[in-house]
This record gives C-alpha cells, structure tokens and sequence, in this order.
C-alpha cells in the first residue's frame, strides 16, 4: 500500500543547515513535492521532483532523492527564524491524488 | 493572479448539522482536490474532480460529498456531522494532470 513517513521534530539553530527526511513505498510515484505549513495557515508548496531526477535546487532548499531507497530529503540552507513551520512530504503515483507524510515541525533558535 | 480560495474559514456547526464548503480554484484551473487534516489522521485525500466529473475518491463515508460546477467551483458537503468530522478542510487546485497542485487556507470545522 501507499505509506508516507516523516520524523516528527527537527530543531536546529538559526544559520545551520536543516535536513528533513521521508520516506515513501509507492514505487509507481511519479513526483515528490515538500510542503510547508504555518499555523493556522494552508500548505504552501515548495519545491518538487520527478521520479527520474535525483537532485534539483532551489536557492536555499535542495531536494534529493534516492529512489532505490524510496528516500527523499529536503535542505533548507541558511535557516532563518521564519522557517519555522510543518513541513509535508507527498508523493503522487499514478492517479493525481497526494499521500502525505505525517510532517516534520522544524523549530529554528536564535 | 488569486491563488485558491475557500470560504467560509471558519465554521461551528453542531451534530447532526450538515455543512457546505466552498472553493474557488486559480483562474483557469479546471482540477479540484479535497483533503481532510486531523491530528491524529493528518492529511488525508477526500476526492478530485475535474471539469465537472469526480475522477478519484478516498475512503470517507458517504456523507462527504462534493461537486464542481461549469466554472470549476467547487463545494464539499457533509451531512449528518459527527464530532470526528472536526478538521481544517483543504482544497487544492491543479491546472491539469501531471501539475503542481497549489492549496487555499483552508476551512476550519468544528463540530460540537
């Protein structure tokens, strides 16, 4: 079956890397997309990628993807305060439905 | 460009109650998602309807129902509410099959 899963809670300080991990079983997924959520707000999409990409950047978040694995990760470089949010991993497979990971709530420190 | 929009944000509705959301999609997007986030659930997918047709259905009762109309509006109704049905309801907007699908606020339920 279709399973999404994410660690719970990442902490970093303001200025260092952050690495957000999730983990997928749906071999037939066509894209990966993260997904950031702040309080009270709707998700806002962040970067994708395609099944047959294994790295793409975007300024500060870098998505990487090991699809032997069925691994996928986001680095958001340079963390700022304002990153501070859930972030969802999804997968798409064949249909245009997403399945969603549990999502990571990043907490930045000064 | 409006992004997706959803109204109303915010709702109480009692049990037994049944409630009709709403979502306008961006202009020109004819593909409409719903989704459910709880927190013990988290997100889970309701149904997608494109051009007025319902292509894709999650595993929720049959009292969530949606619709879209001729201009790619959309509503999602649930009747006979249940205290569990307590949720922020998503609704996504795609302009077609293999794109990015772009999400409103969201419509916060609460059922007492």
């Amino acid at each position: 079956g279709e399973d999404v899963e994410q660690s719970l809670f990442l902490s970093v300080r303001e200025g260092d890397s952050s690495v957000i991990n999730c983990t997928y079983t749906d071999s037939s997924s066509t894209y990966l997309y993260w997904y950031k959520q702040e309080p009270g707000a709707g998700l806002q999409l962040l970067t994708y990628i395609f099944s047959n990409m294994d790295m793409k950047q975007d300024q500060r978040l870098t998505v990487l993807l090991n699809k032997k694995d069925k691994h996928l990760s986001l680095r958001i470089a340079d963390t700022q305060t304002g990153d501070s949010a859930i972030y969802f991993c999804a997968e798409r497979g064949n249909t245009d439905k997403l399945i969603f990971g549990t999502g990571t709530r990043l907490q930045v420190f000064p | 460009k409006a992004g997706v929009t959803q109204t109303p944000r915010y709702l109480i509705k009692t049990r037994g109650q049944q409630v009709t959301l709403s979502c306008s999609p961006i202009s020109g997007h004819r593909s409409v998602s719903w989704y459910q986030q709880t927190p013990g659930q988290g997100l889970q997918f309701l149904f997608e309807y494109f051009s007025e047709t319902q292509r894709n259905k999650g595993n929720f009762p049959g009292r969530f129902s949606g619709r879209q109309f001729s201009n790619s509006r959309s509503e999602m109704n649930v009747s006979t509410l249940e205290l569990g049905d307590s949720a922020l309801y998503l609704c996504a907007s795609r302009g077609g099959p293999n794109t990015e699908a772009f999400f409103g606020q969201g419509t916060r339920l609460t059922v007492v």
